[in-house]
């Protein structure tokens, strides 16, 4: 079974600041996915980043960067330069690429505040 | 442009009354989920569809079915709503065979029983 933990109920960062959030999973599958989501108040999920389990370099996308740490079966998102527009929940997730075929396990979110 | 739509945004029906949720996509994705979510937790899987096999979770209550007429439009049904119904419902799809693909989500229907 897979299980996604985030330790961080809640997060405060200053804008123009950086903030890592903190997300860990457990998995037996040899290969696997993870992904980032960001859900405003408005209840969108959009998805911002992706690492596989057998890509070497991390992943970025803009201000987005993943800092993937396999041996320690960690996949930190890391948010540069924060913006107002940046406060909302965020879900680390993960998909089997073996055995549980299409299914995402989410873990519980962190919730984002950007202050001026 | 490509996208997930579900329809309404915001959805209001009356305890033990049916209620029937909508999603359509213009992605030609073979796979499409229905998630739920209440409020402060992570989305929760209900069922996917895969083409036009259906996947039930195991936990997933007996009031809630889903239907896929076609590659487009999935619909949720909850067949007798309680108070422990009212959440937001997602709906997702991906195309199949490729995992490394994000699941593209709606805007969620927001469902409120009286």
């Amino acid at each position: 079974a897979q299980k996604i933990t985030q330790t961080q109920p809640g997060m405060f960062v200053q804008e123009k600041e950086a903030v890592t959030l903190d997300c860990t999973y457990d998995t037996s599958d040899q290969s696997y996915g993870l992904f980032w989501y960001k859900q405003p108040s408005s209840g969108e999920m959009i998805f911002l980043i992706y690492q596989g389990s057998y890509d070497e370099q991390n992943a970025t996308e803009g201000r987005y960067s993943l800092n993937f740490q396999k041996a320690r079966k960690s996949a930190n998102l890391v948010i540069s330069a924060s913006q107002l527009g940046d406060s909302a929940m965020y879900f680390c997730a993960m998909r089997a690429i073996t055995g549980g075929g299409n299914k995402l396990t989410f873990g519980t979110g962190t919730q984002l505040k950007v202050e001026l | 442009d490509a996208m997930v739509i579900q329809n309404p945004r915001y959805q209001v029906t009356q305890f033990g009354k049916p209620v029937t949720l909508s999603c359509s996509q213009t992605l030609n994705h073979n796979v499409m989920y229905w998630y739920q979510q209440k409020s402060s937790q992570a989305p929760k899987l209900l069922f996917h569809y895969y083409d036009k096999d259906f996947n039930n979770e195991a936990d997933t209550p007996d009031n809630f079915q889903s239907r896929r007429p076609n590659t487009s439009f999935c619909f949720l049904d909850i067949r007798s709503p309680g108070l422990g119904d009212a959440a937001m419902y997602l709906c997702a799809t991906t195309p199949s065979g490729s995992s490394n693909q994000p699941q593209h989500f709606g805007d969620g229907t927001r469902l409120s029983i009286l």
